[in-house]
């Protein structure tokens, strides 16, 4: 059974701070690693994709892979209240398997 | 940009009834998906679909479930007697080739079936 964990959360960040949130996998063939964003209520949107050891940033946002390790993370910075939601983390072959999410709040 | 859609947004149902959950995917991808999220829990796989068959399904998804693509467009999930733990979230999704790298899921808006 493949597994995906994040800690749950919440994760409490000031605004304009970093935050940093954190994933491990346990299937060593997963190829491909997304983060996805998702409001309460609402459907995952996209954030960050990844699939080379390393980091990857876009805008406010950083992807970092270690295979090795089996480890994904996600740096926001510069918080912003709107980055308030849940993150989902999400290892990908056949199939795209999530996580539970870590709820992230940016305090004003 | 394309889209996924879904509709209804939401179904009220009695249990013991039959539901079907409709889903036009985004045109030019291959693979199609199912997945729920129960409220409060994490995103669930039920079933994917490629070539007009099921490639792969989850334990959840059990004989009381079907899926279908009736035409070039829709696809759709089917729940033959609901049971009230089959309320949540159900999310349609497409992707368009899971041999890429760089092909993610993309979500409809999904459809909050309740239960009663």
């Amino acid at each position: 059974q493949k597994e995906v964990e994040q800690n749950s959360g919440p994760l409490s960040v000031p605004e304009g701070a970093i935050a940093s949130l954190n994933c491990t996998y346990s299937d060593r063939v997963s190829q491909s690693f997304f983060w996805y964003r998702q409001y309460s209520g609402k459907s995952p949107e996209l954030i960050m994709s990844i699939y080379s050891n390393g980091d990857k940033e876009d805008g406010r946002f950083t992807a970092q892979l270690n295979k090795a390790s089996q480890y994904v993370s996600l740096l926001i910075r510069d918080s912003q209240p709107s980055d308030s939601a849940t993150y989902l983390c999400a290892v990908a072959d056949d199939k795209i398997i999530f996580g539970k999410g870590t709820r992230l709040h940016i305090l004003p | 940009e394309p889209e996924v859609t879904q509709t209804p947004s939401h179904q009220v149902t009695q249990m013991g009834q039959e539901v079907i959950l409709r889903c036009v995917p985004i045109s030019n991808h291959l693979y199609f998906y199912w997945y729920r999220q129960i409220l409060g829990q994490k995103v669930e796989f039920l079933v994917s679909f490629y070539n007009n068959e099921i490639s792969e399904k989850s334990e959840i998804f059990d004989d009381q479930f079907s899926v279908e693509r009736p035409d070039g467009s829709n696809f759709t999930l089917k729940i033959r007697s609901t049971k009230l733990e089959d309320s949540a979230m159900y999310f349609c999704a497409s992707r368009l080739n899971p041999g890429r790298t760089n092909s993610p899921l993309h979500f409809g808006n999904g459809t909050r079936l309740t239960v009663t």
